[in-house]
């Protein structure tokens, strides 16, 4: 049971332009929501994140919105530069779970110059 | 360097020996969390402490997996009679309970592959 979904492996933009990374959830509980973003050989770094009382948060070139009526969230990266290109997870959590994250399959990213 | 820490960043074992891991948290952080990450997949949630109580476990963790945080500190995570489904990348993260909902940071994490 995926309660957390990245349904595009892969996703390539040019330098300068916008990445949009989207990430779909199933449970209507998860209250917080976080991206996070992997470089091979590291562990995930923590990008940026929204609770589910907000539609936006806004963070430099990044930008998650998040949509609840759709289970849908997505990460925006404006403009995306070479050194954007890794992997990013989307994760959700329960605010009554402790803190444990439920993560996405995940969604690679290739800025090429 | 004051971020998570993990040891040893790569373990390769004989299939039905015992390994252990540890990981230091960040010294403020009162959560620690164990996540498996394999190929292809995002890191899948294995148990996770407040202080020293273990307060939950994964599905995930069979009989063989025994985690601990003895002093509220550092952490353990020991595979007994490991198995080659066991290979992964094994990720430490640490938290603090300050706000309701706050992020976690992660080590380099422990790349296990049982041969």
């Amino acid at each position: 049971d995926q309660q957390v979904k990245q349904n595009s492996p892969s996703l390539s933009v040019q330098e300068g332009r916008i990445s949009i990374l989207n990430c779909d959830y199933t449970n209507s509980m998860f209250d917080y929501f976080l991206w996070y973003k992997k470089y091979p050989a590291e562990g995930p770094t923590f990008l940026i994140s929204i609770s589910s009382i907000k539609d936006k948060n806004e963070d430099g070139r990044f930008t998650v919105f998040l949509n609840k009526s759709a289970k849908h969230l997505s990460l925006h990266i404006v403009p995306s530069q070479p050194g954007d290109s890794a992997v990013y997870f989307c994760a959700a959590s329960v605010n009554l779970s402790g803190g444990k994250l439920i993560f996405g399959q995940g969604t690679e990213l290739s800025v090429k110059p | 360097d004051t971020g998570v820490s993990q040891d040893p960043r790569h373990k390769i074992t004989k299939r039905g020996q015992n390994v252990t891991f540890r990981c230091d948290p960040i010294s403020e952080h009162n959560r620690l969390y164990w996540y498996r990450q394999t190929l292809g997949q995002g890191p899948e949630f294995l148990t996770y402490f407040q202080n020293e109580a273990q307060l939950e476990k994964s599905r995930l963790l069979s009989d063989r997996f025994s985690a601990e945080r003895p002093k509220g500190s550092f952490s353990t995570l020991e595979i007994q009679r490991t198995e080659q489904g066991d290979s992964a990348m094994y990720l430490c993260a640490s938290s603090t309970v300050r706000s309701l909902n706050t992020e976690a940071f992660f080590g380099q994490g422990t790349r296990l592959t049982v041969v």
